[in-house]
């Protein structure tokens, strides 16, 4: 069983169009977060959803908006794509945990949706 | 704010030849420290963490890593290389246990191990 699937995982699409990724874990999992990857490999934190409650906002242009319907699901939308969005995003979810070497506190990623915009 | 030093873009080593990749942080609080692994066209793979307790921490593949306080750093090691750990690696920090931190990474090391 995958623990963090995203779908879809390439997607090309033309300036101006709106779209959206979707994220899904298993794991069980209270928090959840989208990550952009740049073409230099750069990862970049976007935004983070703690049961279902928006934590961290980067400074992401409000045309990104994310959308966490439960704890297992945090999907990404997209208005007015620019050429600047292509890169490859990435899901991942952890648990908010104690300390100890047994907790969870490390986060599992998806696959990644490489978006490029043409 | 907290932040990650990848002070090496590349480590070219040669197989069986021990490695290290470094990394060094910057936090306010209390540290949690992880690598990660990158295949070409792949997600994040999780190689371990320090979160507390001993200073000498082992996790997948053969790799482990040390937390050095003193010098706030968590160099990744491992002590025989194979070709197939040729990737890039990630070291990421969180700065406290508080729900939703997200992890703050490093810019990466392509780690290239030459039979």
């Amino acid at each position: 069983d995958t623990a963090v699937s995203q779908t879809p995982k390439y997607l090309v699409t033309q300036m101006g169009n709106d779209k959206s990724i979707k994220c899904e874990q298993n794991l069980g999992h209270d928090t959840m977060y989208w990550y952009k990857q740049d073409s230099k490999k750069f990862l970049k934190i976007m935004f983070s959803y703690n049961n279902k409650e928006l934590i961290i906002n980067e400074t992401v242009p409000n045309r990104f908006s994310p959308k966490s319907p439960d704890k297992a699901h945090l999907n990404l939308h997209i208005n007015s794509l620019e050429l600047g969005d292509s890169a490859v995003y990435f899901c991942a979810s952890s648990q908010w945990g104690g300390t100890g070497p047994t907790s969870r506190t490390e986060a599992f990623f998806g696959q990644g949706t490489r978006l490029t915009v043409v | 704010a907290q932040s990650v030093a990848q002070p090496e873009d590349q480590v070219n080593v040669a197989e069986g030849n021990p490695l290290t990749v470094k990394c060094t942080y910057s936090v306010s609080g209390n540290p949690y420290l992880f690598w990660y692994v990158q295949y070409p066209n792949r997600g994040l793979q999780f190689l371990l963490k320090y979160i507390t307790g001993d200073n000498l921490v082992k996790g997948s593949y053969g790799f482990e890593a040390e937390f050095n306080k003193s010098q706030t750093s968590f160099h990744l090691k491992k002590p025989s290389a194979l070709v197939s750990d040729s990737a890039l690696y990630f070291c990421a920090v969180r700065d406290s246990n508080q729900a939703g931190t997200a992890l703050i990474f490093g810019k990466g090391t392509t780690l290239s191990v030459s039979s």
